[in-house]
Protein backbone atom coordinates (compact mmCIF):
# COMPACT_ATOMS: atom_id res chain seq x y z
CA UNK A 1 0.00 0.00 0.00
CA UNK A 2 1.18 4.03 -0.31
CA UNK A 3 3.43 4.65 2.29
CA UNK A 4 4.65 8.22 3.07
CA UNK A 5 6.89 7.90 6.14
CA UNK A 6 8.19 11.64 7.30
CA UNK A 7 11.77 12.36 9.77
CA UNK A 8 11.38 12.92 13.15
CA UNK A 9 10.42 16.39 15.11
CA UNK A 10 13.04 18.80 15.32
CA UNK A 11 13.99 21.62 17.32
CA UNK A 12 16.08 24.66 15.94
CA UNK A 13 17.08 28.23 16.90
CA UNK A 14 16.62 31.34 14.97
CA UNK A 15 18.26 31.29 11.72
CA UNK A 16 19.28 27.81 11.27
CA UNK A 17 18.00 25.34 8.53
CA UNK A 18 16.12 22.16 8.80
CA UNK A 19 15.24 19.43 6.14
CA UNK A 20 12.69 17.49 6.40
CA UNK A 21 12.37 14.45 4.41
CA UNK A 22 9.08 12.11 3.22
CA UNK A 23 9.61 8.58 1.73
CA UNK A 24 7.67 7.28 -0.45
CA UNK A 25 6.62 3.52 -1.18
CA UNK A 26 3.99 1.19 -2.68
CA UNK A 27 3.86 2.98 -5.71
CA UNK A 28 6.36 4.23 -8.51
CA UNK A 29 7.61 7.23 -7.19
CA UNK A 30 8.05 8.95 -10.71
CA UNK A 31 4.33 8.58 -11.34
CA UNK A 32 2.72 11.34 -8.61
CA UNK A 33 4.07 14.55 -7.47
CA UNK A 34 4.92 15.29 -3.72
CA UNK A 35 3.04 18.00 -2.19
CA UNK A 36 3.88 19.72 0.65
CA UNK A 37 1.37 21.25 3.60
CA UNK A 38 2.11 23.60 6.51
CA UNK A 39 -0.33 23.61 9.67
CA UNK A 40 1.21 26.18 12.23
CA UNK A 41 -0.23 24.60 15.68
CA UNK A 42 -3.70 25.77 16.40
CA UNK A 43 -4.50 26.26 12.79
CA UNK A 44 -5.58 25.60 9.56
CA UNK A 45 -3.84 24.23 6.46
CA UNK A 46 -1.46 26.36 4.35
CA UNK A 47 -0.75 24.73 1.01
CA UNK A 48 3.23 25.25 -0.02
CA UNK A 49 3.78 23.80 -3.53
CA UNK A 50 5.14 20.72 -5.21
CA UNK A 51 7.65 19.19 -6.88
CA UNK A 52 7.30 17.00 -10.03
CA UNK A 53 8.87 14.16 -9.38
CA UNK A 54 9.86 12.87 -12.93
CA UNK A 55 11.18 16.40 -13.98
CA UNK A 56 12.48 17.44 -10.46
CA UNK A 57 10.77 20.92 -11.26
CA UNK A 58 9.34 22.71 -8.18
CA UNK A 59 6.81 24.86 -7.65
CA UNK A 60 6.22 27.15 -4.63
CA UNK A 61 3.45 28.52 -3.76
CA UNK A 62 3.40 32.56 -2.98
CA UNK A 63 4.78 32.94 0.45
CA UNK A 64 6.49 29.74 0.35
CA UNK A 65 9.71 31.02 -2.48
CA UNK A 66 13.13 31.79 -1.55
CA UNK A 67 13.55 30.11 1.96
CA UNK A 68 11.99 26.85 0.90
CA UNK A 69 13.10 24.49 -0.96
CA UNK A 70 11.61 21.18 -2.23
CA UNK A 71 14.04 18.54 -3.44
CA UNK A 72 14.11 14.75 -4.47
CA UNK A 73 16.56 12.26 -4.04
CA UNK A 74 15.04 8.93 -6.77
CA UNK A 75 17.24 6.55 -5.60
CA UNK A 76 15.99 6.21 -2.68
CA UNK A 77 12.17 7.56 -3.30
CA UNK A 78 12.60 10.48 -0.91
CA UNK A 79 11.61 14.19 -0.98
CA UNK A 80 12.83 16.59 1.13
CA UNK A 81 11.65 20.29 2.39
CA UNK A 82 14.27 22.53 3.56
CA UNK A 83 13.85 25.52 5.36
CA UNK A 84 16.42 28.29 5.56
CA UNK A 85 16.98 30.93 8.02
CA UNK A 86 14.20 29.98 10.38
CA UNK A 87 12.03 32.31 12.03
CA UNK A 88 10.04 31.64 15.15
CA UNK A 89 6.31 31.85 12.63
CA UNK A 90 8.02 28.67 10.70
CA UNK A 91 7.11 26.34 13.67
CA UNK A 92 4.08 24.42 12.52
CA UNK A 93 3.64 20.54 11.38
CA UNK A 94 5.16 20.03 7.69
CA UNK A 95 2.90 17.34 5.80
CA UNK A 96 3.80 15.98 2.74
CA UNK A 97 1.27 14.24 0.41
CA UNK A 98 0.55 12.66 -2.54
CA UNK A 99 -3.06 13.03 -4.55
CA UNK A 100 -5.07 9.97 -5.58
CA UNK A 101 -4.95 7.88 -8.64
CA UNK A 102 -7.90 9.31 -10.17
CA UNK A 103 -8.04 12.91 -8.82
CA UNK A 104 -5.82 15.94 -7.66
CA UNK A 105 -7.05 14.97 -4.47
CA UNK A 106 -4.77 14.72 -1.54
CA UNK A 107 -5.44 10.72 -0.87
CA UNK A 108 -2.52 10.13 0.64
CA UNK A 109 -0.37 12.14 3.60
CA UNK A 110 2.53 11.81 5.28
CA UNK A 111 2.08 11.35 9.93
CA UNK A 112 4.00 15.46 9.67
CA UNK A 113 6.49 16.83 10.99
CA UNK A 114 6.93 19.46 13.86
CA UNK A 115 9.13 21.93 13.66
CA UNK A 116 9.62 24.20 16.62
CA UNK A 117 12.07 27.28 16.07
CA UNK A 118 12.81 28.86 19.79
CA UNK A 119 16.34 30.56 20.95
CA UNK B 1 -6.51 33.59 -4.77
CA UNK B 2 -10.06 31.65 -4.03
CA UNK B 3 -10.49 31.80 -0.40
CA UNK B 4 -12.71 28.96 1.05
CA UNK B 5 -14.96 30.26 3.85
CA UNK B 6 -16.50 27.36 6.01
CA UNK B 7 -18.75 27.99 8.08
CA UNK B 8 -19.98 27.52 11.13
CA UNK B 9 -16.77 27.74 12.45
CA UNK B 10 -17.78 25.62 15.51
CA UNK B 11 -21.32 23.04 15.77
CA UNK B 12 -21.92 20.91 19.19
CA UNK B 13 -24.21 18.24 18.16
CA UNK B 14 -25.07 14.97 19.51
CA UNK B 15 -24.41 11.31 17.88
CA UNK B 16 -27.13 10.44 16.07
CA UNK B 17 -28.07 13.91 14.78
CA UNK B 18 -27.59 15.02 10.78
CA UNK B 19 -25.01 17.92 10.33
CA UNK B 20 -24.13 19.75 6.92
CA UNK B 21 -21.30 21.76 6.80
CA UNK B 22 -20.31 24.67 4.16
CA UNK B 23 -17.67 25.41 2.00
CA UNK B 24 -18.22 28.71 0.02
CA UNK B 25 -15.51 29.85 -2.83
CA UNK B 26 -14.70 33.65 -3.45
CA UNK B 27 -14.88 32.79 -7.22
CA UNK B 28 -16.31 29.59 -9.02
CA UNK B 29 -14.59 26.10 -8.39
CA UNK B 30 -15.18 23.39 -10.97
CA UNK B 31 -16.53 20.31 -9.13
CA UNK B 32 -13.64 17.87 -10.44
CA UNK B 33 -11.71 20.29 -7.86
CA UNK B 34 -13.39 20.40 -4.30
CA UNK B 35 -11.99 18.07 -1.56
CA UNK B 36 -13.11 17.58 1.79
CA UNK B 37 -10.99 16.30 4.71
CA UNK B 38 -11.30 15.10 8.38
CA UNK B 39 -8.68 15.77 10.99
CA UNK B 40 -8.60 14.31 14.73
CA UNK B 41 -6.52 16.16 17.16
CA UNK B 42 -2.38 14.88 16.64
CA UNK B 43 -3.57 13.29 13.57
CA UNK B 44 -3.17 14.14 9.68
CA UNK B 45 -5.91 14.85 7.90
CA UNK B 46 -8.14 11.92 5.71
CA UNK B 47 -9.88 12.59 2.46
CA UNK B 48 -12.93 12.11 2.56
CA UNK B 49 -14.55 13.15 -0.49
CA UNK B 50 -13.18 14.29 -3.84
CA UNK B 51 -14.71 15.45 -7.62
CA UNK B 52 -17.41 17.31 -5.01
CA UNK B 53 -19.44 14.23 -4.51
CA UNK B 54 -17.24 10.93 -4.75
CA UNK B 55 -16.15 8.97 -1.57
CA UNK B 56 -12.88 8.46 -0.76
CA UNK B 57 -11.63 4.74 0.09
CA UNK B 58 -13.26 3.27 2.79
CA UNK B 59 -15.30 5.90 3.58
CA UNK B 60 -18.80 5.05 5.28
CA UNK B 61 -21.70 6.37 3.09
CA UNK B 62 -23.19 8.60 5.86
CA UNK B 63 -20.66 10.96 4.83
CA UNK B 64 -21.83 12.49 1.56
CA UNK B 65 -20.81 15.81 -0.79
CA UNK B 66 -22.34 18.38 -2.95
CA UNK B 67 -22.74 21.58 -4.53
CA UNK B 68 -20.95 23.66 -7.43
CA UNK B 69 -19.68 26.70 -8.52
CA UNK B 70 -19.14 28.66 -5.50
CA UNK B 71 -21.23 26.49 -2.76
CA UNK B 72 -20.43 23.13 -1.42
CA UNK B 73 -21.69 21.20 1.26
CA UNK B 74 -20.32 17.87 2.97
CA UNK B 75 -23.33 16.32 5.02
CA UNK B 76 -23.13 13.31 7.55
CA UNK B 77 -26.06 11.82 8.31
CA UNK B 78 -26.13 10.13 11.22
CA UNK B 79 -23.41 10.96 13.33
CA UNK B 80 -21.05 8.41 15.10
CA UNK B 81 -18.72 9.11 17.92
CA UNK B 82 -15.86 9.08 15.78
CA UNK B 83 -17.15 11.27 13.38
CA UNK B 84 -16.12 14.48 15.73
CA UNK B 85 -12.99 15.93 14.52
CA UNK B 86 -12.46 19.38 12.34
CA UNK B 87 -13.21 19.11 8.50
CA UNK B 88 -11.48 21.22 5.99
CA UNK B 89 -12.25 21.72 2.30
CA UNK B 90 -9.53 22.64 -0.32
CA UNK B 91 -9.90 23.58 -4.24
CA UNK B 92 -7.72 22.32 -6.89
CA UNK B 93 -9.24 24.46 -9.46
CA UNK B 94 -6.39 27.33 -9.01
CA UNK B 95 -3.37 27.52 -7.72
CA UNK B 96 -2.60 27.96 -4.92
CA UNK B 97 -4.59 25.10 -3.62
CA UNK B 98 -6.10 26.64 -1.11
CA UNK B 99 -7.85 25.47 2.21
CA UNK B 100 -10.89 26.82 4.06
CA UNK B 101 -10.03 27.50 7.55
CA UNK B 102 -12.04 24.54 8.84
CA UNK B 103 -15.30 23.51 10.54
CA UNK B 104 -14.98 21.79 14.36
CA UNK B 105 -17.74 19.36 14.82
CA UNK B 106 -17.31 18.67 18.58
CA UNK B 107 -19.87 16.50 20.90
CA UNK B 108 -22.40 18.41 23.25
Amino acid sequence: QVQLVQSGSELKKPGASVKVSCQASGYTFNDFAIYWVRQAPGQGFEWMGYINTNTGNPSNAQGFTGRFVFSLDTSVTTAYLQISSLKAEDTAVYYCAREREDSEALGHWGQGTLVTVSS
Amino acid sequence: ETVLTQSPGTLSLSPGERVTLSCRASQSVSSNYLAWYQQKSGQAPRLLIYGASSRATGIPDRFSGSGSGTDFTLTISRLEPEDFAVYYCQQFGISPYTFGQGTNLEIK
